[in-house]
């Protein structure tokens, strides 16, 4: 039972250009998501969150925006930059604190 | 020190054996999970630690797999009678926990389990 589903294994985009990410979920009590960044052979590492309360939060280049009605939230970059490149895990978080839960991943690629 | 640690970053085993896997958390941090990828899959969830309470067991794939967090601080994951199906990198997170209103984990570099 996949709870949080990324569809997109991998994206490529074009240096420069926007990059959008998507996640759906399908448990209404997740009240926390986050984004994290994934390099080979290394741990994944937090890049922004957004609380069930707000729909879209932004920090630098990435934004996070959440449509609690249809259970999608996604992640924007841009300008997009080749160091983007890495696997991207959405992740959902219930009961203030209970374990995470993380979607597939997808792997997107910035070429130049 | 100022990251999660797990040792060892490479472990390569027969099958059949028992390995333990260890994560050192942030200090301070009272939440602590393992998850584990394996190759093109996403994280799997396997057991998370809150503080004192009881763990939640309900992401370990078999009763092979076993953890324990001692002292509130270090953790051990133990795999018995290794498979070849249990090959994956195993990943340690920690946080500062439940009702803390701080949601971010964060990972060590991972174990590469690699059983032959």
């Amino acid at each position: 039972d996949q709870q949080v589903k990324q569809n997109s294994p991998s994206l490529s985009v074009q240096e420069g250009r926007i990059s959008i990410l998507n996640c759906d979920y399908t448990n209404s009590m997740f009240d926390y998501f986050l984004w994290y960044k994934k390099y080979p052979a290394e741990g994944p590492t937090f890049l922004i969150s957004i609380s069930s309360i707000k729909d879209k939060n932004e920090d630098g280049r990435f934004t996070v925006f959440l449509n609690k009605s249809a259970k999608h939230l996604s992640l924007h970059i841009v300008p997009s930059q080749p160091g983007d490149s890495a696997v991207y895990f959405c992740a959902a978080l219930w009961g203030g604190g209970n374990k995470l839960t993380f979607g597939t991943g997808t792997q997107l690629k910035v070429e130049l | 020190g100022a990251g999660v640690s797990q040792s060892p970053s490479n472990k390569v085993t027969e099958k059949g054996k028992d390995v333990e896997l260890r994560c050192d958390p942030i200090s301070g941090h009272t939440a602590l999970y393992w998850y584990r990828q394996s190759l093109g899959q996403g994280l799997e969830f396997l057991i998370y630690f809150q503080g004192n309470s009881a763990p939640d067991k309900s992401g370990l794939p078999s009763d092979r797999f076993s953890a324990e967090r001692t002292g509130g601080s270090v953790s051990t994951l133990t795999i018995q009678r290794t498979q070849q199906e249990d090959s994956a990198v195993y990943l340690c997170a920690s946080s500062l926990g439940k009702g803390t209103g701080t949601t971010e984990a964060f990972f060590g570099q991972g174990t590469r389990l690699t059983v032959v």
